[in-house]
């Protein structure tokens, strides 16, 4: 039971490149969401999905685009990364309508 | 819309010592839960300590506590006999409850508090 895992760890893009973070977890979760660490701002909401082909925006959606293919997927595309987008993003996931929710390890994200 | 402060960016607190970090929130939702997160250095969420807003009895898990007031909308936790390993990021973080129809809700999350214990 490998729980929630992300990939990768570490990450350096130039500005306007684009690519995916990875999300997947084995717990069987319908939820599944993308928060964004920032320095003095905590962690803000990116998009979240209920379950397989449903999606909807958090606080923060802009930049970013995901999808919900498969129960256990739960990528995070940046289409065209940006300076502000360097941050350290956390995937989490749970059973619909619990409140206890299971953490990714994070990636940090840089774009220069 | 939902908001949580909390307003010490950093404590410091001798080794053995006890520490309160501070959260106010903000609803006007009735039902819901209170969180404590711990982010150490190795950058992963660990949850604390959970408070559901119809108890009225402040939940306890071996060495943290929390102090919940409803009305005053604040949320601490304390921290007893801190040790070396408590040094982390703390979050506080709000959660609509979800109610009979199950559905998911979201974390809102404050701007932490980072503690650092010291001998």
């Amino acid at each position: 039971n490998a729980g929630v895992t992300q990939t990768p760890k570490f990450q350096v893009l130039k500005t306007g490149q684009s690519m995916t973070l990875q999300c997947a977890q084995d717990m069987n979760h319908e939820y599944m969401s993308w928060y964004r660490q920032d320095p003095g701002m905590g962690l803000r909401l990116i998009h979240y999905s209920v379950g397989a082909g449903i999606t909807d925006q958090g606080e923060v959606p802009n930049g970013y685009n995901v999808s919900r293919s498969t129960t256990e997927d739960f990528p995070l595309r940046l289409l065209s990364a940006a300076p502000s987008q360097t941050s350290v993003y956390f995937c989490a996931s749970s059973y619909l309508g619990a409140y206890e929710q299971y953490f990714g390890p994070g990636t940090r994200l840089t774009v220069t | 819309a939902q908001t949580v402060t909390q307003s010490q960016p950093e404590m410091s607190v001798q080794e053995a010592e006890t520490v309160t970090l501070s959260c106010t929130y903000d609803t006007s939702e009735n039902n819901y839960y209170l969180f404590w997160y711990k982010q150490p250095p190795s950058r992963q969420m660990i949850l604390v300590i959970r408070q559901e807003a119809y108890k009225q009895q402040n939940a306890t898990e071996n060495r943290f506590s929390v102090n919940f007031q409803k009305a005053a909308k604040s949320f601490s936790l304390k921290i007893s006999d801190s040790q070396l390993g408590d040094t982390a990021m703390y979050f506080c973080a709000f959660m609509k409850h979800a109610g009979v129809t199950g559905t998911a809700s979201k974390l809102t999350f404050g701007t932490g508090t980072r503690l650092q214990v010291t001998l």
